[in-house]
């Protein structure tokens, strides 16, 4: 079992429907991040929040939003997604931004646009 | 620019024989090193990581990983090579100040042949 749980594990949505994506843990960790993977290629990283506050968005579209409610949830609003936004959406956690040690991800979102 | 290669897209190896996947990096300064390991509809799961000292890391699985600091390098190794360690592995790196991104490679697809 991992330690960073996501859901849903899967999300088929239509261009104009509205959804979000969830991410928790309980490690106490303090940066927590959304990554974008396409099949067979690396994670992409789209936003890094440290101690609940926007650190890094790098130059995702508005039509991705993300929210940090606490330092355990993590959120990532969708609206008006297009179809080369398929992909699979991963969630990771580290203790703290930018220190040695490793990030722990959740074994993603699978996103469909139809 | 930063940047992480790994220059083979896939590697064989036969059941029992040693395997090694190789990690060459351009990132200034003395970076953290990681290997991840992902296996199908998962995320990303920690194997080791370089921080300084020996320069042979020892990880989960039975795996290690060797750092070259001139030739700037971070092989992953396994003196054994098991059928269930099929997946794509990940080399990333991360600077020490100021490095708040994670630098991925392109990811190795190991197959694992009994």
């Amino acid at each position: 079992d991992t330690e960073v749980t996501q859901t849903p594990k899967h999300l088929v949505m239509g261009m104009t429907n509205k959804k979000s994506l969830k991410c928790e843990q309980h490690m106490g960790h303090r940066a927590m991040y959304w990554y974008k993977q396409k099949a067979k290629k690396p994670p992409e990283l789209m936003f890094v929040y440290s101690y609940e506050k926007l650190s890094i968005n790098e130059s995702v579209p508005s039509r991705f939003s993300p929210e940090c409610p606490n330092s355990s949830l993590l959120n990532l609003h969708l609206h008006a997604l297009q179809p080369e936004d398929s992909a699979l959406y991963l969630c990771a956690s580290s203790q703290n931004e930018g220190d040695n040690q490793p990030q722990h991800f959740g074994d993603g979102t699978r996103l469909s646009i139809l | 620019a930063q940047s992480v290669a790994q220059p083979e897209d896939q590697v064989n190896v036969a059941e029992g024989n040693p395997l090694t996947v190789k990690c060459t990096y351009s990132v200034s300064g003395n970076p953290y090193l990681f290997w991840y390991v992902q296996y199908p509809n998962r995320g990303l799961q920690f194997l080791l990581k370089y921080i300084t000292g020996d320069n042979l890391v020892k990880g989960s699985y039975g795996f290690e990983a060797e750092f070259n600091k001139s030739q700037t390098s971070f092989h992953l190794k396994k003196p054994s090579a098991l059928v269930s360690d099929s997946a794509l592995y990940f080399c990333a790196v991360r600077e020490r100040t100021g490095g708040f991104k994670t630098i991925f490679g392109a990811g190795t697809r190991l197959f694992v042949k009994a």
